[in-house]
């Protein structure tokens, strides 16, 4: 069974702009998590999404939005980005209430 | 979810066993203790969890104490690939997936 996919893998933007990242997620799984990884914050909860419905979000401004598509893929979208939204972006799926979730490679991203 | 304290780093020797603590005094009757790790670059990769028993799997073991307020997560044969952040987690498991990571243990097996 393939594993949960993001791309693109890389990405550098410049501030002001805006930016997508994508997420498949393993086939079956409904929950979609993104977080965030920094080196000064470490790993923080953005949001997830179920049956293309966001359940919950963490403590992120509205310049962070995401969506779930009715196959169950994900995107996040990041507006009018800053230099401290430099970070990688790590997407996870898991089964409904399920004991373990399967974390992605991640979308390293660059804001110049 | 409780809060969770754990060492910034630690060192293992190849071939032994790696004991990873955390602590959780803190912790709900209802909460689970989880444990993940990120290999450098990589996204975090689940190991193992557990209420109040002990618990083992294929890669590791998962000792509670009896009032839950500590744990230990014991690679019983470390090698130089389970070089990793090695985060715990306590958390109720419930409609909501979100993980709650704090800053984990750096583990350096070395050979």
């Amino acid at each position: 069974k393939a594993g949960v996919t993001q791309t693109p893998r890389y990405l550098i933007k410049t501030r002001g702009q805006q930016v997508t990242l994508s997420c498949s997620p393993i086939s079956g799984h409904r929950s979609v998590s993104w977080y965030q990884q920094t080196p000064g914050q470490g790993l923080q909860f953005l949001f997830e999404y179920f049956s293309e419905t966001q359940r919950n979000k963490g403590n992120f401004p509205g310049r962070f939005s995401g969506r779930q598509f009715s196959n169950s893929r994900s995107e996040m979208n990041v507006s009018t980005l800053e230099l401290g939204d430099s970070a990688l972006y790590l997407c996870a799926s898991s089964l409904e209430t399920s004991n373990e979730q399967f974390f992605g490679p991640g979308t390293r991203l660059t804001v110049l | 979810d409780a809060k969770t304290t754990q060492p910034p780093s630690m060192d293992c020797a190849e071939g032994r066993a790696a004991n990873l603590p955390c602590n959780h005094s803190t912790i709900s009757g209802n909460e689970y203790v989880y444990w993940y790790r990120q290999i450098h670059s990589q996204g975090p990769q689940y190991i193992i969890h557990g209420l109040k028993n002990n618990e083992t799997n294929e890669m590791a073991s998962l000792i509670i104490t009896e009032d839950r307020k500590s744990s230990t997560l014991i690679l019983p044969h470390a090698t130089l690939r389970d070089t990793a952040v090695y985060y715990c987690i306590v958390r109720v498991i419930s409609g909501y997936s979100t993980l709650t990571f704090g800053k984990g243990t750096m583990l350096l097996v070395s050979p």
